[in-house]
């Protein structure tokens, strides 16, 4: 178990709708990151916060949108949702911003039907 | 911009022989290279790192080296067995102030009994 708990593990919704993925971090990690995996592929960065600020953005759509709480955990939210949209949500967490490994959380499967 | 380069897509060896994937960055001043495996439907996990102040790392039938100067790092598996089946993928991080890492596409390594 790594600590990071993702809610829920599969969301299956369809086409047009919106949807909110949840992440809590490990106790202690002030970093929160979100990751696509599509099938088959790798893991595409979206976006990370740290201690409730947008720290760095990576190739994440403008119907995508996160955000991290004061207590720290973040959200994830989909809008306008496409077939493609379709993969494998992970968030992970790190301790900070420095040369430290990220922790997966188990991921949440998104299916758009 | 960033990018990390992985080689085999897809690898298979015998139980008991040895297994390498090869990585490149692009970014010269990242400064940190982990190594994650996931199995099938599991999140990423942590197997080893590499910090560039470090030209190798070992852990029991795991070893990663680094090459800075050509900017590229490689796992090396010794003695695989089935239970190594999996996706590897490599990882850099750069020097900027976020924690943020960058993948590589991912290795599918098959270890046949």
């Amino acid at each position: 178990d790594s600590g990071v708990t993702q809610t829920p593990k599969h969301l299956i919704t369809a086409t047009g709708q919106r949807v909110t993925l949840r992440c809590s971090p490990r106790s202690g990690d002030l970093s929160v990151y979100w990751y696509q995996q599509s099938l088959d592929q790798g893991l595409q960065f979206l976006i990370q916060y740290y201690n409730g600020e947008e720290r760095a953005k990576g190739n994440i759509l403008e119907r995508f949108s996160a955000q991290q709480f004061p207590d720290l955990h973040s959200e994830l939210n989909l809008s306008s949702l496409e077939l493609g949209d379709s993969a494998l949500y992970f968030c992970a967490s790190s301790q900070g911003t420095g040369r430290t490994p990220l922790h997966f959380g188990n991921g949440t499967r998104l299916t758009v039907t | 911009g960033e990018n990390v380069e992985q080689h085999p897509s897809t690898l298979s060896v015998q139980e008991g022989d040895s297994a390498v994937i090869k990585c490149t960055y692009s970014d010269s001043a990242s400064n940190y290279f982990p190594w994650y495996k996931q199995e099938l439907g599991k999140r990423p996990q942590l197997i080893i790192d590499i910090r560039s102040n470090v030209g190798e790392k070992k852990d029991q039938r795991i070893a990663v080296t680094l090459n800075k100067t050509a900017k590229h790092f490689s796992l090396h598996i010794t003695e695989t067995q089935p239970e190594d089946s999996a996706v590897y993928f490599c990882a850099s991080h750069g020097s900027s102030n976020t924690g943020k890492l960058i993948f590589g596409q991912g290795t599918t390594l098959q270890v046949k009994p």
